[in-house]
């Protein structure tokens, strides 16, 4: 069965520190997709980024930075330089094996980021 | 309107009402979801609908009836619901190809929050 484990249950951080949400996996699929998806206060889950498990290579994108190691199963997400705007449920998932026509995801519990002045 | 729609944003009702949640997208795709999302759990992943076809349907009570009418339309109905049903509905859609296979990123809508008596 997949899995999808967010250890970090909330995290608080001064701006303008870095700050890195944990993600690990499990699964037995060779093929899969890994996300990250954003939920601020309003509620509406924001996607961030999608990495397929043959992809291992780092992404940077602005203060966002992504380190997938598929030898340790962990897909971690690192926010430079935070801003309270950033303040929000981080929620990393897992995509399923397609056994119908759609797609599945397996979300962990998310990770609660107060970024505070 | 843009994106993934929900209303109404808030909902509350008692225990023999019978109420629908709607949800629209306007991205033309042609996967649309129904999650849970409590308090300290994962989002649970309750019903898809792929071509206006349900693929899944997750072990989810009866008192929840969904409807797609339409691949840009998607209803949650709901009737005579229990304290434990309160939560964030939150509705998302993807573009996945007819073969299956892809993993396409889902867009969700702000959810609806059901608060029941």
């Amino acid at each position: 069965a997949q899995k999808v484990t967010q250890a970090q249950t909330e995290i608080s951080v001064v701006e303008k520190e870095d700050v890195t949400l944990d993600c690990v996996y499990e699964t037995r699929d060779t093929t899969y997709y890994l996300f990250w998806y954003k939920q601020p206060p309003s509620g509406e889950l924001v996607f961030l980024i999608r990495r397929n498990s043959f992809d291992e290579q780092n992404e940077i994108s602005g203060r966002y930075s992504w380190n997938f190691q598929k030898s340790t199963s962990s897909f971690n997400f690192t926010i430079t330089a935070s801003q309270v705007v950033d303040s929000a449920v981080y929620f990393c998932a897992l995509s399923e094996l397609n056994t119908g026509t759609a797609s599945k995801l397996t979300f962990g519990t998310g990770t609660r980021l107060q970024v505070t002045l | 309107e843009t994106g993934v729609t929900q209303t109404p944003r808030h909902l509350v009702m008692g225990m023999t009402n019978k109420k629908s949640l709607k949800c629209e997208q306007h991205l033309g795709h042609n996967a649309m979801y129904w999650y849970k999302q409590s308090a300290k759990k994962p989002l649970e992943l309750m019903f898809v609908y792929s071509l206006e076809e349900r693929v899944e349907n997750n072990s989810v009570p009866s008192r929840f009836s969904p409807e797609c009418p339409n691949s840009s339309h998607l209803f949650l109905h709901l009737h005579t619901l229990q304290p434990e049903d309160s939560a964030l509905y939150l509705c998302a859609s993807s573009q996945e190809l007819a073969g299956g296979g892809s993993y396409n990123e889902q867009f969700f809508g702000p959810g609806t929050r059901l608060t029941v008596l």
